[in-house]
């Protein structure tokens, strides 16, 4: 299986510039999630699907969008990239009733 | 948004020494988890703690659930090379609605052969 499933996995955007990045997972998980990664911050929650259809806020969701229409996949739109926006995004997922999340391997974005 | 304090941020260690690192919350949780994450890859769960006062093995890693559950701890013995990464704790109240997880802002260890 491959798990949790990330593209592309480097982007460079100029400012102003849209893109979607895409996660897809084979594992039937009901929950998905996007996370921002940060030198000496750790990972933030931008959005999270608790289900097909339904999508959340997290903690840092501001200049993201996200759809979730089929169960498997997971989707974070940047509608107009800022530098603020350069980050390595994480997608996760996990079963309703699971300790922990099973994780992507990254997309590194630059917004120039 | 809330996050949980990790110290130390970074260390540098000999091959064979041990580690310890902690991670605190200002709240309490039902769940802490530790994550190791590679170069260029995403978290990997390490060890998984269900409950205060719990203390949990895996390999030469041993984690511990605190007391008052709002804290955790790592130990690594014996370092290897290959124990290099960033080291994640994450606090979950597991059971409701979401599964969020609530990360700490992670310890860098880098290990000199």
């Amino acid at each position: 299986n491959a798990g949790v499933t990330q593209t592309p996995k480097f982007r460079v955007l100029k400012t102003g510039q849209s893109m979607t990045l895409l996660c897809a997972q084979d594992m039937n998980h009901e929950y998905m999630y996007w996370y921002r990664q940060d030198p000496g911050m750790g990972l933030r929650l931008i959005h999270y699907s608790v289900g097909e259809g339904t999508t959340a806020k997290g903690e840092v969701p501001d200049g993201y969008n996200v759809s979730r229409l089929k169960k498997q996949n997971f989707l974070l739109g940047l509608e107009s990239a800022a530098p603020s926006q350069t980050s390595v995004y994480f997608c996760a997922s996990s079963y309703r009733g699971s300790f922990g999340y099973t994780f992507g391997s990254g997309t590194r974005l630059t917004v120039v | 948004g809330q996050q949980l304090n990790q110290s130390p941020q970074s260390m540098f260690i000999q091959e064979g020494e041990d580690v310890s690192m902690n991670c605190t919350s200002s709240s309490i949780f039902n769940t802490w988890l530790w994550y190791k994450q590679e170069p260029g890859e995403g978290p990997v769960l390490l060890i998984a703690l269900y409950k205060a006062g719990e203390l949990t093995s895996n390999g030469r890693l041993t984690a511990q659930f605190g007391i008052t559950r709002k804290d955790s701890f790592l130990n690594i013995s014996a370092s290897i090379p290959s124990d290099v990464g960033i080291y994640f704790c994450a606090g979950q109240n597991y059971g409701g609605a979401t599964n969020k997880l609530i990360f700490g802002t992670g310890t860098l260890l880098a290990v000199q052969p």
